[in-house]
């Protein structure tokens, strides 16, 4: 199976501020990742798909970057309505998985 | 507008069965493969089945083979996920979502989510 580990686990950031969350996979999964934002007690939403591409709707502010076994996700000036848990997840191989999951919260 | 409602969950003993179902509108859902994902209780997303447009081809992560069994009746647009011999492990947020990719050789990322239904394995 693929794992795959997001770091950090938690980040405590400003409005306004420039964040990054990395996700890197045990095992190369080219560009096969995508992104997820998940409020308390809601359903996750995808925001990138193919490590990349913003999936339509969502906010140019966030972007994704990698490939291989090394990506990030950046939000690149942080707003009030981001703060929230986000996960990778890799869909090169089965079984699906998904990262830990990184929370940002305010500082 | 795509929507998924997921319906179904409970308290069920362990060793006992429940069965979920996710209703779908908004899209073709005959063109889709359509997975569930589960989440427990302050924990992560962990992926659990998948299945493809016609119900013949399914994949389930390990912990659940011969346990849960997906199906979907696409003349009631509805998703479906029989869960037996059930452990307080199974303890869970329960989501269905719409697997997409791109082409045939790729694997899948999911979008839209329905709400979750809850699951509770306790006696």
């Amino acid at each position: 199976d693929i794992q795959m580990t997001q770091s950090p686990s938690t980040l405590s950031a400003s409005v306004g501020d420039r964040v990054t969350i990395t996700c890197r996979a045990s095992q190369s999964i080219s560009s096969w990742l995508a992104w997820y934002q998940q409020k308390p007690g809601k359903a996750p939403n995808l925001l990138i798909y193919k490590a990349s591409n913003l999936e339509s709707g969502v906010p140019s502010r966030f972007s994704g970057s990698g490939s291989g076994t090394e990506f990030t996700l950046t939000i690149s000036s942080l707003q009030p309505d981001d703060f929230a848990t986000y996960y990778c997840q890799q869909y090169n191989s089965y079984p699906l998985t998904f990262g830990g999951g990184t929370r940002v919260e305010i500082k | 507008e795509v929507h998924l409602v997921e319906s179904g969950g409970g308290l069920v003993q362990p060793g006992g069965s429940l069965g979920l179902s996710c209703a779908a509108s908004g899209f073709t859902f005959t063109t889709y493969w359509m997975t569930w994902v589960r989440q427990a209780p302050g924990k992560g997303l962990e992926w659990v089945t998948n299945i493809n447009q016609d119900g013949r081809e399914k994949y389930y992560v390990d912990s659940v083979k011969g346990r849960f069994t997906i199906s979907r009746d696409n003349a009631k647009n509805s998703l479906y996920l029989q869960m037996n011999s059930l452990r307080a492990e199974d303890t869970a947020v329960y989501y269905c979502a719409r697997a997409r990719r791109r082409s045939s050789s790729q694997g899948f990322w999911f979008d839209p989510w329905g709400q979750g239904t809850l699951v509770t394995v306790s006696s």
